[in-house]
């Protein structure tokens, strides 16, 4: 079955710093990718995805994924973090069943210190 | 567009209540579901639909049923609420066209107590 790691559950990042979240998968054909960000008291807000093609993806706010199938990977990375960024983020599998399901990972929520 | 709607935004149940969710979306997706979110778990699919009139099962649907008599409005019911279905639950839907892509709603913050 598909199943989907984020091995931090709380990622502190100055207010200016670089961030990478860390996102594994577990699927056996080529996957298709998703980060979510879910703000305090608001639904989820889809950030980027990727379905084929350029393993580097960007997306809106200033994201961007980079897909590594060697290392069955997809992390998210932003450059400069701001205040605003503070939020849980979600990765997502979507998976190649009937209905195609999305498979969560349990979410990491970021935290930026000024 | 108002995109992905929920209704309510927040409920207090007591155990044994029933109570229904509304979700409403104006995009003419195809394809809606009903998520629960909970600490520490993510999001869990609880039913789906594929289109009007059609609903089905995803990997949590104990407890609760779906109606789907217009296309675009997903109901989620609770017959009996207790205390284990006190959650967040997200409805989302996506056009079958665009693969995967799901647009959600705000979310409706439920306790049963």
């Amino acid at each position: 079955a598909q199943s989907v790691t984020q091995p931090d559950i709380h990622i502190t990042v100055s207010e200016g710093a670089s961030l990478e979240l860390r996102c594994n998968y577990s699927y056996g054909a080529t996957p298709y990718l998703f980060w979510y960000v879910q703000s305090p008291g608001q639904g989820l807000q889809l950030l980027l995805k990727y379905f084929s093609g350029d393993t580097l993806v960007q997306g809106i706010k200033g994201f961007e994924a980079e897909f590594k199938r060697s290392q069955s990977s997809f992390n998210l990375r932003k450059p400069s973090v701001h205040w605003s960024d503070a939020a849980e983020y979600f990765c997502a599998v979507g998976e190649n069943t009937g209905f195609q399901k999305l498979v969560f990972g349990t979410g990491t929520r970021l935290l930026v210190s000024p | 567009n108002a995109g992905v709607t929920q209704t309510p935004k927040f409920r207090v149940l007591k155990t044994g209540q029933s109570m229904t969710l509304l979700c409403a979306q104006d995009m003419n997706h195809e394809y809606m579901y009903w998520y629960r979110q909970d600490p520490g778990m993510g999001l869990r699919l609880i039913h789906y639909s594929v289109g009007e009139g059609t609903t089905a099962k995803g990997e949590v649907p104990d407890g609760y049923n779906v109606s789907r008599l217009k296309k675009q409005n997903f109901l989620l019911g609770l017959e009996s609420a207790a205390p284990s279905q006190t959650s967040v639950y997200f409805c989302a839907s996506r056009t079958a066209e665009i693969v995967y892509e799901q647009y959600f709603g705000p979310g409706t913050r439920l306790t049963v107590t």
